[in-house]
């Protein structure tokens, strides 16, 4: 069964920095495309970024762009956001997902439960 | 970026009765090498997170109701949900992934009459 817990959701100062984690199992982690999604408090889906199976590509949002990294470690099954310079607008439930292929052009099969992440001075 | 569209924003079904959500992008999302639609429907739940229903604009995922389908090419696309039940009480987005940024529709929330 596909499995993916994400972690590291926490209350940050604007223009503070945090680490998402997604812990995945359940599958072959290392051959398949994670993108990261979000949903700000009763508003609806926002894409933020991907990452190719390898790791070798990775593309984000323009909203995002500059202040976050993707990255993922294949040998401990983990997908990661590096969040920094977190404005206001950042806070919502932030979800990892698995492609349906090593391609970052894919859809979403599963999804975790998201991790929230509220930023407020 | 590709602007993706629902329409309605929200719709009253009763039960047993066909729903029907239209999605329209902004320019196509059909590649021409692979003549694939790059279109996916997800369902989501109160407190619950999306679920995928529909890939390459028409293809059911595995375990998803033959109740749903998707239809449409190009720059027009439309999910039914062709006899309405109580589970199926959700808010429903496409999303393009043919261009990055890969962009979501605002929504379209079902709920029963």
């Amino acid at each position: 069964e596909v499995q993916l817990v994400e972690s590291g959701g926490d209350l940050v100062q604007p223009a503070g920095s945090l680490r998402l984690s997604c812990a995945a199992s359940g599958f072959t982690f290392s051959t398949y495309a994670m993108t990261w999604v979000r949903q700000a408090p009763g508003k609806g889906l926002e894409w933020v970024s991907v990452i190719s199976d390898s790791g070798g590509s990775t593309y984000y949002a323009d909203s995002v762009k500059g202040r976050f990294n993707i990255s993922r470690d294949n040998s401990k099954n983990t997908l990661f956001l590096q969040m920094n310079s977190l404005r206001a607008e950042d806070t919502a439930v932030y979800y990892c997902a698995k492609g349906t292929g090593r391609s970052c052009f894919s859809s979403s099969d599963h999804w975790g439960q998201g991790t929230l992440v509220t930023v407020s001075s | 970026d590709i602007v993706m569209t629902q329409s309605p924003d929200s719709l009253a079904v009763s039960l047993g009765e066909r729903a029907t959500i239209n999605c329209k992008s902004s320019q196509s999302v059909l590649y021409s090498s692979d003549n694939k639609n790059y279109l996916a429907w997800y369902q989501q739940k109160p407190g619950q997170p999306p679920k995928l229903l529909i890939y390459w604009a028409s293809t059911r995922e595995s375990g998803v109701s033959d109740r749903f389908s998707g239809s449409g090419s190009g720059t027009d696309f439309t999910l039914t949900i062709s006899s309405l039940q109580a589970g199926d009480v959700a808010v429903y987005y496409c999303q393009q992934y043919y261009l990055i940024p890969f962009t979501f529709g605002p929504g379209t929330k079902v709920d029963i009459k």
